[in-house]
């Protein structure tokens, strides 16, 4: 079956440098991306999203980069902060699908 | 705006009961989504309910069912308790009928021993 999914299960990363989690999709007719970030203890929370138009987003100190060639999705995170410690997922859906595929996701860790 | 609530945080059940998990959504929010994580399975889609409808189902067993209320507060059942079953319980809300972007719960941690 088709799945969303991501690269790396783990990524460590010093405190100031720049991250990049990578996410492959395999569903052609995906059009809308989104990344989520969950903390321990709380639910998945919202970072950004894109749709299959657009192929880079930026927000506060996140950019999301689409490839549909090579169906590829990144998260880039500027000047990664202790609080950017963290699971990530990458999501995506189609019209009228009425759910999210999620990937596997990956745990971010920042040394100090 | 409070978030999307949901009831009880925790619960532990023993195999061959059932539970009901309850959740709030936000408020003018009328898709309520919900999902199933465990360690090993990741994020699983379980049903999705607009206006008191289903309208997408994942591929769960029949014991995994759920309802929205008309004032868009939504339940999911689970009876016959495996051990299996043993996961957190996300509920999540859109603002809009196409269901794309959605804010969760905290959800609930079932424990099924």
């Amino acid at each position: 079956g088709e799945s969303v999914g991501l690269h790396l299960p783990t990524l460590s990363v010093q405190e100031g440098d720049n991250s990049i989690i990578n996410c492959a999709y395999s569903n052609s007719a995906s059009d809308y991306f989104i990344w989520y970030k969950q903390e321990s203890g709380k639910g998945p929370q919202f970072i950004i999203d894109i749709r299959s138009n657009m192929d880079k987003r930026q927000g506060q100190r996140v950019t999301v980069l689409l490839n549909k060639t090579v169906k590829h999705l990144s998260l880039q995170i500027a000047a990664t902060q202790p609080g950017d410690s963290a699971v990530y997922f990458c999501a995506e859906t189609s019209s009228n699908d009425y759910k999210l595929s999620f990937g596997a996701g990956t745990t971010v860790t920042v040394r100090a | 705006k409070a978030g999307v609530t949901q009831t009880p945080r925790y619960l532990i059940k023993t195999r061959g009961q059932q539970v009901t998990l309850s959740c709030s959504p936000i408020s003018g929010h009328r898709s309520v989504s919900w999902y199933q994580q465990t360690p090993g399975q990741g994020l699983q889609f379980l049903f999705e309910y607009f206006s008191e409808t289903q309208r997408n189902k994942g591929n769960f067993p029949g014991r995994f069912s759920g309802r929205q209320f008309s004032n868009s507060r939504s339940e999911m059942n689970v009876s016959t308790l495996e051990l299996g079953d043993s996961a957190l319980y996300l509920c999540a809300s859109s603002p809009t009928d196409k269901d794309e972007k959605l804010f969760f719960g905290s959800g609930t941690q079932l424990s099924v021993l």
